[in-house]
């Protein structure tokens, strides 16, 4: 498997741009993760997806951030528009929730380094 | 309010020697403890875990300890090596099927 995909590497936009982050979760995972790194906040969560479901995007800034998941194999984040302050790295995450006694955690991405000027 | 804590942003070891890393967490609904490790970058990689029935989890020179007392865990790396330089994450789930809130981090660096 080539784990989990991340497109694009780097993103560099104008602010008031629309950005699409896209992630290819690992075949069989059932839950995919968006994470966003800064150097202010760490490793913070955006919004999480089991079953391609929605559980929790109480993370997700504002409404100008969107993410969805139409099939098991996709997923993408869009920023519109854009601003300086969305500046991060984006993380796309998965992970196989079986509900046994051990937890082997999430599969990462190599992330989207997004900046915004 | 951050629920996972790493005190030390940095720590420093010689080759060959102990590294200790520390965290705290305020939650006690948690029973899941994770440490990852993220090089420049790269997304951050799973290194070791432990449930909240056990104390101790062992995985050749990783060792993780829990003191769920405390509200605390400890990754100890034994024998330190210059490839073990990186950032290192602490984080922390309700279930395995539940969110994963991470820590701060700690920069470690192996001196050779």
């Amino acid at each position: 498997d080539a784990g989990v995909i991340q497109s694009p590497r780097h993103e560099v936009t104008e602010m008031g741009q629309e950005v699409t982050l896209r992630c290819k979760p690992i075949s069989g995972h059932n839950s995919l993760f968006w994470y966003r790194q800064t150097m202010m906040r760490g490793l913070e969560l955006l919004i999480y997806f089991n079953n391609n479901v929605p559980i929790d995007d109480s993370g997700m800034p504002e409404d100008r951030f969107s993410a969805k998941m139409p099939n098991a194999s996709f997923s993408t984040l869009k920023i519109q528009p854009s601003e300086p302050r969305d500046s991060a790295v984006y993380f796309c995450a998965s992970s196989l929730a079986s509900g046994d006694s051990e937890f082997y955690g999430y599969t990462f991405g190599s992330g989207t380094r997004l900046t915004v000027v | 309010d951050q629920q996972v804590k790493q005190n030390s942003p940095s720590l420093s070891v010689q080759e060959g020697r102990i590294s200790i890393l520390n965290c705290d967490y305020t939650n006690s609904m948690f029973d899941y403890f994770l440490w990852y490790k993220k090089y420049p970058a790269e997304g951050p990689t799973f290194l070791i875990s432990i449930s909240s029935i056990k104390d101790k989890n062992e995985d050749g020179r990783f060792t993780v300890f829990l003191n769920k007392s405390a509200k605390h865990l400890s990754l100890h790396i034994v024998p330190s090596q210059p490839g073990d330089s990186a950032v290192y994450f602490c984080a922390a789930s309700g279930t395995s099927y539940d969110k994963v809130i991470f820590g701060p981090g700690t920069s470690l660096s192996v001196i050779p």
